[in-house]
């Protein structure tokens, strides 16, 4: 198993600013993500984190919007840029060596 | 598209007493999957059924797997308090590449269990 770090665990941001997430892994994992759960709604996978290279964005998330880093195999960001109140969400970091995810306690985004 | 889909969406129980909770999916899976989140936490994985498994067993935990319904069932017996949470199954789909990045989740149970 895999013990993740995350923060900031919350924060309250103004309109138009950026807000950069910290994931940190205490062990090296082969796969990093990052997910985005709106209020009472399932999980939705943002982008993979590749290390060393430029993360893998699914449909409908752009790299402007949610640049991610991944400088090496346990740790990761994700910037929410140019906020607006409908990027208010939580955001979660997990990580994987194969078929099962572990999570950080997620960071609790609210945009005013 | 949404895989897997939780039934149902809440659930309130009486401690001591079973919880039951479903997912159906839409397509072949190569496993299936259930997490746990307390509130405003990260999830935390129960438990893994391959697609060529009918039934496993963890603790108090119970699944089933019925890959000819596609759907899946969590049993949880004889709760606790500390059991309240939500219960999100997540697929692999066949063909994803049978990695963590093909898991899709669904939305989840509610379940809370009274003292």
């Amino acid at each position: 198993s895999a013990v993740i770090s995350q923060k900031p665990s919350r924060d309250i941001c103004q309109r138009g600013t950026s807000l950069t997430i910290q994931c940190q892994v205490d062990s090296q994992v082969t796969m990093m993500f990052w997910y985005r759960q709106q209020p009472g709604q399932s999980l939705t996978l943002i982008a993979t984190a590749n290390q060393g290279s430029e993360a893998t964005y699914e449909s409908g998330f752009v790299i402007d919007k949610f640049p991610i880093s991944r400088p090496n195999l346990t740790f990761s960001t994700l910037t929410v840029s140019n906020m607006s109140p409908e990027d208010s969400s939580i955001y979660l970091c997990s990580a994987s060596n194969l078929e099962k995810l572990f999570f950080g306690s997620g960071t609790q985004l609210s945009v005013l | 598209s949404q895989q897997g889909e939780e039934d149902p969406q809440a659930l309130s129980i009486q401690e001591g007493e079973n919880a039951t909770m479903n997912c159906s999916y839409k397509t072949s899976i190569n496993n299936l999957q259930w997490y746990r989140q307390n509130s405003g936490r990260g999830l935390v994985h129960l438990i893994l059924i391959r697609s060529n498994e009918r039934e496993k067993h963890s603790g108090r935990l119970r699944v089933t797997l019925d890959t000819s319904k596609k759907s899946s069932s969590l049993l949880i017996t004889a709760s606790r308090a500390a059991d309240t949470a939500s219960y999100f199954c997540a697929t692999d789909a066949m063909g994803s590449g049978g990695g963590a990045d093909g898991l899709t989740f669904g939305k989840g149970t509610h379940l809370i269990i009274q003292p």
